[in-house]
């Protein structure tokens, strides 16, 4: 079965801190996996893809085929980056198709 | 660019109505849209993938007679919500797929609350 699991509903950090916003998936094949962000009162935009292998906003994630994650971190938080953040998943073949994880809301205090 | 809008941003209706609920592409045409429903505090659950053309791909456990979906053009898709009542109110949002910038992406509307009474 295909999921995705995101077992923190809420992360409180302070600003500076290192963050790490977990995503596991299952899926029998190569998926690709997504962030996506959703600011308070804005609607969901991707924040980044496995396969760009890039960072954006200072965000990274990297795809661990062996434990079936894709973990998003960021070395020092800011108080702009608090907002509800989902992990997605894209199967091969399934005509962009995206499962969704519960999300996670990052709050990052002063 | 990659702008989805949707209308109604929000909408009261009575039980037993039925409810259209459009979702445009601004400035690209979208090879396929999707819809999904969101609780509050939930994820996004996938209703359907929708193809301009042609009939709509419905998950398990959507009705496609409640839930009907027409996609008449590449930047135009609408979810009717037929004999709505309380238990269809949630937040409904549509995303379209477009390769912009090389890439496959979904660019997602700001969604539409319904609230059936």
């Amino acid at each position: 079965a295909q999921r995705v699991t995101q077992p923190e509903k809420l992360l409180s950090v302070f600003k500076g801190a290192p963050v790490e916003l977990k995503c596991n998936y299952s899926y029998s094949g190569s998926p690709e996996l997504f962030w996506y962000v959703q600011y308070s009162r804005q609607r969901l935009q991707l924040l980044l893809r496995h396969i760009s292998r890039e960072s954006i906003k200072g965000f990274t994630a990297d795809l661990n085929k062996g434990e079936t994650s894709f973990h998003l971190k960021k070395p020092f938080a800011q108080e702009e980056d608090s907002a509800m953040y989902y992990c997605a998943l894209s199967g091969l073949n399934q005509g962009g198709k995206l499962i969704f994880g519960q999300g996670t809301e990052l709050s990052v205090k002063p | 660019g990659a702008v989805v809008s949707q209308h109604p941003s929000r909408v009261i209706c009575k039980s037993g109505t039925s409810v259209k609920i459009e979702c445009r592409s601004l400035d690209f045409q979208a090879t396929t849209m999707f819809w999904y429903r969101q609780f509050p505090k939930q994820s996004l659950m996938l209703m359907a993938t929708s193809n301009e053309g042609s009939k709509a791909t419905y998950e398990q456990g959507v009705e496609k007679d409640k839930f009907l979906i027409n996609h008449a053009s590449l930047t135009l898709s609408t979810l009717t919500v037929t004999s709505a009542h309380p238990e269809d109110s949630s937040f409904y949002i549509c995303s379209a797929r477009a390769r912009l910038s090389g890439q496959e992406t979904q660019y997602f509307g700001p969604g539409t609350r319904l609230l059936v009474l």
